[in-house]
């Protein structure tokens, strides 16, 4: 089975800090998507990759970037953490829409 | 671009009775459809997914969904629910092309009490 590792289970750090989230996949896929997580909104698209050093924004990138370097890797990066920016952060990757997606266990992300 | 709306946000069911999960999408193309399961404190797993032909199709856990292009609806069932079953249930849409993200509803959290 694709397995994608998120790094953290469980963040807290301070507004204003730079915060790195990373997500590692074990099966070759092309596709990866960095999803946030809000009780009453479902998964909203931040970012996502269809290719090494390819990246294209989603429905709500603003304060956040990406990187990716190595195919198997996805990093998200929120440049100055802001208290509206705690929620849950999910990592998916995709070899193609007919598969769908398979997802991380999510991080937790508080910021105070 | 693709909207998916989830037309309850919780749905409380007795053990062993049947659910229904209501999902209406829009789309001005032809779209996969999904629905994912997400247990307390774990990510998403795929319940099942509907890309072509017959229009019901069978998942994971004894869940079904029937797509109804007509009425742009892809409504999840169970004929009887355990207490297992208790976890948010989210729809999603596909267009079929590109990278075909994933556009998902707001999601439905099931409750099932003994």
């Amino acid at each position: 089975d694709v397995k994608v590792t998120q790094s953290s289970r469980y963040l807290v750090k301070r507004t204003g800090e730079k915060v790195f989230l990373e997500c590692v996949q074990d099966m070759d896929h092309e596709n990866m998507f960095w999803y946030r997580q809000d009780p009453g909104l479902g998964l909203r698209l931040i970012y996502f990759s269809y290719d090494v050093k390819m990246k294209e924004k989603g429905d709500i990138p603003e304060g956040y970037s990406v990187s990716r370097e190595k195919k198997e890797r996805f990093s998200l990066i929120l440049e100055s953490a802001s208290t509206n920016q705690t929620s849950m952060y999910l990592c998916a990757s995709s070899l193609g829409g007919r598969v769908g997606y398979t997802f991380g266990s999510g991080t937790r992300l508080t910021v105070v | 671009a693709q909207s998916v709306t989830q037309l309850d946000s919780q749905v409380p069911v007795f053990e062993e009775a049947p659910v229904e999960l209501r999902c209406n999408y829009s789309s001005s193309v032809s779209v996969y459809l999904f629905w994912y399961v997400q247990y307390p404190n774990q990510g998403l797993q795929l319940l099942l997914k509907y890309l072509s032909g017959s229009t019901l199709v069978k998942g994971i856990n004894g869940f079904e969904a029937e797509f109804n292009k007509s009425q742009t609806s892809f409504h999840l069932r169970k004929p009887s629910v355990h207490i297992s079953d208790t976890a948010e249930y989210f729809c999603a849409v596909s267009d079929l092309q590109g990278a075909q993200k994933l556009v998902f509803g707001q999601g439905t959290r099931l409750t099932i009490n003994p």
